[in-house]
């Protein structure tokens, strides 16, 4: 069974600086995707940035970056330069052998001016 | 390129009644997936359809249905409708199953049940 846990429930930083978003996962899978994605409060999901289990680059995606540590299980998601639009819903998910999306429960992210 | 578009977009509907939820998929995708997703139990995988076959299903009960068309448009159902039904149904498409970073989500279909 794939877990994906996101312990902050809530986040705040303050505009133009740097933020990171915890997520942990459990997964017996060898192969596996680990992914973000953000929720505004018009509900639709955008993908942010992608991680496959054998990528030994972390990956990056404009202000966007995934601090991928395998052996800790762990997938934080680092957002630079924080900016207002930026507030939001951020989901953790990961995609395993049976090409489920398993997500987390969510960290809700606020940008202040 | 136009995204996955999803309708209707709200819906409320008394319980016991059923109810169809539409998903066009980005064109040229050929698999999509549906997700629930309510404030108690976050995001949850219905199931995913690739050519018409669904490949995949979560632990949802069987009065939750889809079925996928020849033009990859897919459609939900659910039937026998309760209040715990209501919640934030998502549909995504990829152009195969498996494609990690090609799933795009619609902005969904709220339910509401009464």
């Amino acid at each position: 069974a794939q877990k994906i846990t996101q312990t902050q429930p809530g986040m705040f930083v303050q505009e133009k600086e740097a933020v990171t978003l915890d997520c942990t996962y459990d997964t017996s899978d060898q192969s596996y995707g680990l992914f973000w994605y953000k929720q505004p409060s018009s509900g639709e999901m955008i993908f942010l940035i992608y991680q496959g289990s054998y990528d030994e680059q972390n990956a990056t995606e404009g202000r966007y970056s995934l601090n991928f540590q395998k052996a800790r299980k762990s997938a934080n998601l680092v957002i630079s330069a924080s900016q207002l639009g930026d507030s939001a819903m951020y989901f953790c998910a990961m995609r395993g052998s049976n090409y489920k999306l398993t997500f987390g429960k969510g960290t809700l992210l606020t940008v202040n001016p | 390129k136009a995204g996955v578009t999803q309708t209707p977009r709200y819906l409320i509907k008394t319980r016991g009644q059923q109810v169809t939820l539409s998903c066009s998929p980005i064109s040229g995708h050929r698999s999509v997936s549906w997700y629930q997703q309510t404030p108690g139990q976050g995001l949850q995988f219905l199931f995913e359809y690739f050519s018409e076959t669904q490949r995949n299903k979560g632990n949802f009960p069987g009065r939750f249905s889809g079925r996928q068309f020849s033009n990859s448009r897919s459609e939900m159902n659910v039937s026998t409708l309760e209040l715990g039904d209501s919640a934030l149904y998502l549909c995504a498409s990829s152009y195969v199953p498996g494609q990690p970073y090609e799933q795009y989500f619609g902005p969904g279909t709220r339910l509401t049940v009464t």
